[in-house]
Formats: C-alpha cells, structure tokens, sequence
C-alpha cells in the first residue's frame, strides 16, 4: 500500500523568502505525484504533477516542486514567498498501476503562513 | 466552466440519524470520486464512479454508507445511521480521464458533524 508522510504540520516563513513544504512517499513501482492546496473553506486546488521526465515541475503561482526518487521525496518549493500563499498544502501519490492506481493517497497537509 | 458543486457545505445531525449529500461534477466527466477527511487526519479515498458504475469502493468503512450515480451525472452518498465518529468533511472530485496523472476537481467539501 502507497503512503505519503509531510513531516511538518506548520512552516512559517517571512514574505520574500524561499519556502519549501516536505514530502516523502511509498509506494510499489513507479509514482504519479501531486500537490495540492487549500484555501479556508474551499476545496483542493491541483497545484502540479510528476508523471515521468524532468524531475523539476513547475506548476501555478509560482510553485515547482523536485522530485527525488532515490530519497523517495516530492518537496514543494517556491523562490519568494507572498502573504497569499498562506493555505493548506496536500501532498498525494498514487502508483502508476495495480491494485488502488485511481486512489490518491494524501499525507496529513502541512500549513503555510507567509508573514508580512 | 463550472466547477464540482457540493450540497450541503454544513451538516449538523444527532446520532442515529441519516444524512444524504450531494456532489455534481464538472459536466463531461465521467470519473467520479468521494473522499473524506476525519479532523487531523489525512485524506482518504472513498470510492471511484466512472459513469454509473462503481469502479473501486474499498475505502467505503462499512455498509452504513451508501453511494450512488444514478445516470451517471450526480452523486449522492449516504449515511444511515450516522454516528459520531462519521464527522468530517467529505470531498467530492471528478476527472475527465480515469487516468492515474489526470488531476482531479474537488468541490469545497460537506462539513458533517454527528452529535
């Protein structure tokens, strides 16, 4: 069965300043990956994915993220942070196929505050 | 194009009785999907439509829940009985593709608190 584990529940970090919210993954052969965020009271919004290839993605508002397959990691990334990217973000994973290929597994969310 | 719409976004109900919620996908897709997140805990998958039909429900908990695709537009899932630990919000999402890299659409969620 696949896994997802975001080590932090909460990243604080000041406007301007690079952000990065960790992701590490399990999961049988190869991975889809995805991050996803959410704003209060709002559903997910599909950020970006890694389906094969370039192991850097680059997705909306400025986020990319770097796949790892030899650490198993999927961090979220941005350069400069704005007070706007504070949300919820979900990292998820499914295998490319068998057994669960349509589920998403989401790890736990961790949440950004960007300060002023 | 409109988005997946979820009906309704707060439910408050006693233990014992039944709730029945609603999610209308992007139209045109056939994929459908149900998830749910318990307070403080991860988000987890409930089951897959594609049209009318139910393509994978091993994450649905127990026969208290009941999902449906009736025509293979709208879904319905219902609780009955509910009871307390069932609180949480339930996410519906569609995708055009039943691919595994096809991003999926979620609606805000239905809050579900069972008392």
């Amino acid at each position: 069965a696949q896994s997802v584990a975001q080590p932090e529940d909460q990243v604080n970090v000041a406007e301007g300043n690079p952000l990065t919210v960790k992701c590490t993954y399990s999961v049988s052969g190869n991975p889809y990956l995805f991050w996803y965020v959410q704003y209060p009271n709002r559903g997910l919004q599909f950020l970006l994915k890694y389906i094969t290839g370039d192991n850097l993605v680059k997705g909306s508002y400025g986020f990319e993220a770097e796949f790892n397959k030899s650490q198993t990691s999927f961090h979220l990334k941005k350069p400069s942070a704005l007070v706007s990217d504070s949300a919820l973000y979900f990292c998820a994973v499914r295998p490319h196929s068998g057994a669960g290929s349509y589920q998403l597994t989401f790890g736990k969310g961790t949440k950004l505050s960007v300060i002023p | 194009e409109a988005g997946v719409t979820q009906f309704p976004s707060h439910s408050v109900i006693e233990k014992g009785q039944t709730v029945t919620l609603r999610c209308d996908p992007i139209s045109g897709h056939d994929n459908l999907y149900w998830y749910r997140r318990v307070m403080g805990k991860e988000i987890k998958f409930l089951l897959h439509f594609v049209k009318e039909s139910k393509q994978d429900e091993s994450g649905m908990p127990n026969n208290r829940f009941l999902a449906e695709r009736t025509g293979g537009t709208y879904s319905t899932l219902k609780v009955q009985p509910a009871e307390l630990e069932d609180s949480g919000v339930y996410f519906c999402a569609s995708s055009q593709e039943g691919t595994g890299f096809s991003p999926l659409h979620f609606g805000n969620g239905t809050r579900l608190t069972v008392t």
